[in-house]
């Protein structure tokens, strides 16, 4: 019952603006959107969540379409150690669960 | 100043024999979790506490039970581990409907 869907893997160059799309076209009105990435062999790091607005924060910005039926996750400037798995995850208001989808594999190259 | 701390790092034990894995934060969130995750997958929860209250994830092996005896400590404790429970176990921390913040994970090995 997966609620998001991401690419599988994407490369982009360091640098660039990395941007990760996300499709979560079921999201209901109490549902945020998180985002979350895991280096390898680490724990996830939370990166930024919104609700319908867009935001931002030292490490990302995130775009939410108006429809709420998409999002973005934009890194501005990608560095080699943001080389990691990006989860997009869709989360009830109040609700105690993080569930996991499979994620974007990001390499970011020199 | 990790925020939540696991130990150990990497474990290793036998098939069989019981393992317990600790989580402790420093944040005093009231909410801790407990995830596993094999290799080339995404975390997925066991379960979790709200201070004292236990809550399991329905499709949580009853191999797999937890302890919490205060605010700041939490422990996974893996009675009889099979093959199949090499996993990285990963603990979190947050309020109901807050961020929720990782450690680092305990790798656990099976031989």
């Amino acid at each position: 019952d997966a609620k998001t869907t991401q690419p599988t893997s994407m490369d982009c160059a360091e640098g660039r603006a990395a941007n990760l799309p996300c499709n979560h076209s079921t999201i209901s009105g109490n549902e945020y959107v998180y985002w979350y990435r895991q280096i390898h062999s680490q724990g996830p790091q939370y990166i930024i969540h919104g609700l319908k607005n867009n935001e931002t924060n030292e490490m990302a910005s995130l775009i939410i379409t108006e429809d709420r039926k998409s999002s973005t996750l934009i890194l501005p400037h990608a560095t080699l150690r943001d080389t990691a798995v990006y989860y997009c995850i869709v989360r009830v208001r109040n609700d105690y669960k993080l569930s996991f989808g499979a994620g974007t594999t990001v390499t970011v190259r020199a | 100043d990790a925020m939540v701390i696991q130990n150990p790092r990497y474990q290793v034990t036998q098939f069989g024999k019981p393992v317990t894995l600790s989580c402790s934060q420093t944040l005093n969130h009231n909410v801790m979790y407990w995830y596993q995750q094999k290799s080339s997958q995404a975390p997925k929860l066991l379960f979790h506490y709200y201070d004292k209250d236990f809550n399991n994830e329905a499709d949580t092996p009853d191999n797999f039970q937890s302890r919490r005896p205060n605010t700041s400590f939490c422990f996974l404790d893996i009675r009889s581990p099979g093959l199949g429970d090499a996993a990285m176990y990963l603990c979190a921390v947050g309020g109901r409907g807050e961020t929720q913040y990782f450690g680092p994970g305990t790798r656990l090995l099976v031989l």
